[in-house]
């Protein structure tokens, strides 16, 4: 079957830098991507990674190795504002994503 | 750019009632369409996946008879709740992919629809 697989709630500190893991098991792979989504709000998109390695925008970077069916989402100099859930998302081989069950992020001042 | 709407983004019905939800691509042509349910709390529940001009794709457990997706253009689909019950309160969620080479990936969300059923 095909299986998501991140933290349910994390916890960090406002300015800190937080880590945000997902692991996978997918039919096939076309790419990996993680979403914001505020309480309330629907998902918007922060990043897709479809080759190794660590793409950076900004603050956020998010990290692919496909040989280990692994990635994470990397949050730096955190703000209030960055309280959120964060879902990674696999597209298989035909194209449809695989959501994972989100992770909520809490900010602490 | 890739913007995505919704409307209405609040739907507050009687029971028994249809009710019709739009999702339209302002800015680029989408040849998918996804419509997604979430409850409070819970992870985005993936209901249909549209392609412009044919029938759409329903999920298991998702009555097509209940909610009718109807794709007829590159930037509009809509869903249909039929015969609304209380349980069918929720937020539902459109997305869509386009066909250019930059966006075939990419689901870019819409706002969303809160819809309550009393």
């Amino acid at each position: 079957g095909q299986n998501i697989d991140q933290p349910t709630e994390m916890t960090a500190t406002e300015g800190a830098i937080v880590q945000i893991n997902c692991t996978y098991q997918t039919s096939g792979f076309n790419g990996l991507f993680w979403y914001q989504q505020h309480a309330g709000e629907a998902p918007t998109f922060l990043s897709y990674n479809v080759l190794d390695g660590l793409e950076e925008k900004g603050r956020f970077s998010s990290f692919l190795s496909r040989s280990k069916g692994y990635s994470y989402l990397l949050l730096k100099e955190l703000q209030m504002k960055d309280s959120a859930s964060y879902l990674c998302a696999v597209m298989d081989s035909n194209y449809q994503l695989i959501w994972g069950a989100g992770t909520k992020l809490i900010i602490k001042p | 750019g890739a913007v995505v709407s919704q409307h209405p983004s609040w739907v507050i019905c009687k029971s028994g009632t249809s009710v019709k939800i739009e999702c339209r691509s302002l800015d680029f042509q989408a040849t998918t369409m996804f419509w997604y349910r979430q409850f409070p709390k819970q992870s985005l529940m993936l209901m249909a996946t549209s392609n412009e001009g044919s029938k759409a794709t329903y999920e298991q457990g998702v009555e097509k008879d209940k909610f009718l997706i109807n794709h007829a253009s590159l930037t509009l689909s809509t869903l249909t709740v039929t015969s609304a019950h209380p349980e069918d309160s929720s937020f539902y969620i459109c997305s869509a992919r386009g066909s250019a080479s930059s966006q075939q990936e990419t689901q870019y969300f819409g706002p969303g629809t809160r819809l309550l059923v009393l």
